[in-house]
């Protein structure tokens, strides 16, 4: 069964400090893995997606295949980095790219002064 | 960029009665598009992929004549809860993959409650 798991429903560190939102997935073929983040009162936005391998607001993210893993990582953490974070595994659907996302519990990130 | 637009944001009906949400990609045309329910404090639940022109896909144990999808052109999908009952209170959230960055984009979501 395809499965995203974030284990860390509350994550709490000071301003400064590294930072790493941990994501395992369990699908079947090779799915595109997104980070989506909410802040506070706002919309979805989607924060990076693993084929374009970019850094957005100072986060990365690495596949490792081999660990099904695709966590989040920031070295300097943000006041304004607060927010809920999901993991997002896409079902590529037959070489489209409009498969169903589906979602992690989310991670609640609070970054204090 | 690619943005979303879901109307209404929030909504009170009475038992019974049926609710229309409307999902539309403003400056882009979206062939599918993705209806999701949260609970509070709790993740998004796959209900349905909206395809243009043709039936809605269906997650598992989503009632598909509780919520019915139409997706009638390339930038509006609607979903209509009908004879919504107090269990069927939730947040409602639709996207739809594409615009510039392909990536999936969110409407601001529904809140529907039923009394």
């Amino acid at each position: 069964a395809q499965r995203v798991t974030q284990p860390e429903k509350l994550l709490s560190v000071f301003k400064g400090a590294p930072v790493e939102l941990k994501c395992n997935y369990s699908y079947s073929g090779s799915p595109e893995l997104f980070w989506y983040v909410q802040y506070s009162r706002q919309r979805l936005q989607l924060l990076l997606r693993h084929i374009s391998r970019e850094s957005i607001k100072g986060f990365t993210a690495d596949l490792n295949k081999g660990e099904t893993s695709f966590h989040l990582k920031k070295p300097f953490a943000q006041e304004e980095d607060s927010a809920m974070y999901y993991c997002a595994p896409s079902a590529n659907a037959g070489g489209t790219s409009y498969g169903k996302l589906t979602f992690g519990q989310g991670t609640i990130l609070t970054v204090h002064p | 960029g690619a943005v979303v637009s879901q109307h209404p944001s929030w909504v009170i009906c009475k038992s019974g009665t049926s609710v229309k949400i409307e999902c539309r990609s403003l400056d882009f045309q979206a062939t599918t598009m993705f209806w999701y329910r949260q609970f509070p404090k709790q993740s998004l639940m796959l209900m349905a992929t909206s395809n243009e022109g043709s039936k809605a896909t269906y997650e598992q144990g989503v009632e598909k004549d509780k919520f019915l999808i139409n997706h009638a052109s390339l930038t509006l999908s609607t979903l209509t809860v009908t004879s919504a009952h107090p269990e069927d209170s939730s947040f409602y959230i639709c996207s739809a993959r594409g615009g510039q960055s392909d990536g999936y984009t969110f409407g601001s979501g529904t809140r529907l409650t039923v009394v």
